[in-house]
C-alpha cells in the first residue's frame, strides 16, 4: 500500500513486559514521529527522525522508551518493562517529498504529516 | 507551558450552522506554523489546514477558515455549514522553526465537536 502502516493494530500485555512497535513509513519519506494518544487526549510528541541525523528523543517519557530507524525505512519504538500508564494508541507519521519529481521542494515536503493507523498498547 | 491550549473539550453545534473552535499557542520563535487536524470515531488523523506565522491572510480550505490573530496568538477553526460528517475531535498543532526544515510538532488536547441534526 502506498500509506503508512503500522503493526501490530492491537497489543495486549502483562505489566513488567517489553513490547516493540512497527511502524512502515512512505517510501521515500524522510522524516518519521511517534506519538502518543492516551484515551480522550491529545497527541504526545514522543521522537522524531530526520534521515541520518540524530532523532529528537525529547518527548521520550523515560528511559524505557527508545526507537530506532535505519536510515528512511521502518522505525521500532520499544517500551520496556511496560506500566499500566503506558496503556495509549500509538501513532507514527511521516513526512516527505510529495509529487512525482521527489524533490523536498514544497510545503508539504516538510509539513504535511501523513499518519498510521496507529497500534492500540493495553497494559494490564 | 502549554505550547497549545484548546480550552473547549466539546462543542455542540446545529447542521449548517458554523462554529468556532477556539486555539491559542505560545511559542517565542517569529516563523512558525499552525495546523488543525481532524479525528472521527475511526481514529484515523486527517490534515484539514494550516496557517504560517507569516502569512498574512487567513487560510481558507473549503468550508474551512482559520482564523489567524498574531498578537493576541490565536488561530480559531471556524467551520462553516456544519454537516453531519464533521462530528469529530478537532485537534490544533503547531511546529516552530523554519517551514522548509524539519521540527516537530506540538498538539493541544482536542475539542470534541458534536453536530446535531
Amino acid at each position: 500500500g502506498a500509506g503508512v502502516s503500522q503493526s501490530p493494530s492491537n497489543k495486549v500485555t502483562e505489566k513488567g513486559k517489553d513490547v516493540e512497535l512497527r511502524c512502515d513509513p512512505i517510501s521515500g519519506h524522510t522524516a518519521l514521529y511517534w506519538y502518543r494518544q492516551r484515551l480522550g487526549q491529545g497527541l504526545e510528541f514522543l521522537i522524531y527522525f530526520q534521515g541520518n541525523s540524530a532523532p529528537d528523543k525529547s518527548g521520550l517519557p523515560s528511559d524505557r522508551f527508545s526507537a530506532e530507524r535505519t536510515g528512511e525505512s521502518v522505525s521500532t519504538l520499544t517500551i520496556q518493562r511496560t506500566q499500566q500508564e503506558d496503556s495509549a494508541v500509538y501513532l507514527c507519521a511521516s513526512i516527505g517529498p510529495t509529487g512525482t519529481g521527489g524533490s523536498l521542494a514544497g510545503f508539504s515536503s516538510y509539513n504535511e504529516q501523513f499518519f498510521g493507523p496507529g497500534t492500540r498498547l493495553t497494559v494490564l | 507551558a502549554q505550547k497549545i491550549t484548546q480550552t473547549q473539550p466539546g462543542m455542540f453545534v446545529q447542521e449548517k450552522e458554523a462554529v468556532t473552535l477556539d486555539c491559542t499557542y505560545d511559542t517565542s520563535d517569529q516563523s512558525y506554523g499552525l495546523f488543525w487536524y481532524k479525528q472521527p470515531s475511526s481514529g484515523e488523523m486527517i490534515f484539514l489546514i494550516y496557517q504560517g506565522s507569516y502569512d498574512e491572510q487567513n487560510a481558507t480550505e473549503g468550508r474551512y477558515s482559520l482564523n489567524f490573530q498574531k498578537a493576541r496568538k490565536s488561530a480559531n477553526l471556524v467551520i462553516s455549514a456544519s454537516q453531519l460528517g464533521d462530528s469529530a475531535m478537532y485537534f490544533c498543532a503547531m511546529r516552530e522553526g523554519p517551514l522548509y526544515n524539519f521540527n516537530k510538532f506540538y498538539f493541544g488536547s482536542g475539542t470534541k465537536l458534536n453536530v446535531k441534526p
